[in-house]
């Protein structure tokens, strides 16, 4: 168990529809990555927030935000939702941006139909 | 766009053979290499990770070859056991910000 924790686990939605997805990190720490893993694309960063701010941005999609709140936690906002963005959703957090070690969560699964 | 490149794809070993996993990479700036093991239904988790001003890093079983003027690097698994068996995806960004991750390598270990 990495400490990062994900919810939810699985999330079956249709075309159009928005949802979110939730990541709480580790205790302690400040940053927190998502990424997407999908058959075609592989394992791909999305966005990075450092206590509050963004930090980095990846391929991630307009339709797509994300958020750090004050207590650390994230929300991944997907929207307008595709067939192609079924896929897995990580998490990841690490002690600060500079810290190499990032810990994944278990990921929630999305199914858009 | 895709700036590491992984391979074998698939690799089978048998228990106590070598497994051996490379990539490769295209910028130059990346100063951090990790290798990451998934399992399924797990998220990835850190195996093992190296900086550009070495060439070699071991850890128990497991041993990571930097080569800085070719730009590849690679894992080394030895005495690879059943309870290896998982993707491995090898990795590279700067400063931990924008990880770029290769394509993954699905090593089964035969008993």
């Amino acid at each position: 168990d990495s400490g990062v924790t994900q919810t939810p686990k699985h999330l079956i939605t249709a075309t159009g529809q928005r949802v979110t997805l939730r990541c709480s990190p580790r205790s302690g720490d400040l940053s927190v990555y998502w990424y997407q893993q999908s058959l075609d694309q592989g394992l791909q960063f999305l966005i990075q927030y450092y206590n509050g701010e963004e930090r980095a941005k990846g391929n991630i999609l307009e339709r797509f935000s994300a958020q750090q709140f004050p207590d650390l936690h994230s929300e991944l906002n997907l929207s307008s939702l595709e067939l192609g963005d079924s896929a897995l959703y990580f998490c990841a957090s690490s002690v600060d941006r500079l810290e190499d070690e990032q810990f994944f969560g278990p990921g929630t699964r999305l199914t858009v139909l | 766009q895709q700036q590491v490149k992984q391979s074998p794809q698939s690799l089978i070993v048998q228990k106590g053979g070598i497994s051996i996993i490379n990539c490769a990479y295209e910028n130059t700036a990346f100063d951090y290499f990790p290798w990451y093991q998934q399992f399924p239904g797990k998220g990835p988790a850190l195996l093992i990770a190296i900086r550009p001003d070495v060439s070699e890093k071991k850890e128990g079983r497991f041993t990571i070859s930097f080569n800085k003027s070719a730009k590849q690097f690679s894992l080394h698994i030895m005495d690879s056991q059943p309870g290896d068996s998982a993707t491995y995806f090898c990795a590279a960004s700067i400063n931990n910000n924008d990880m770029r991750f290769g394509a993954g390598t699905r090593l089964t270990v035969k008993p």
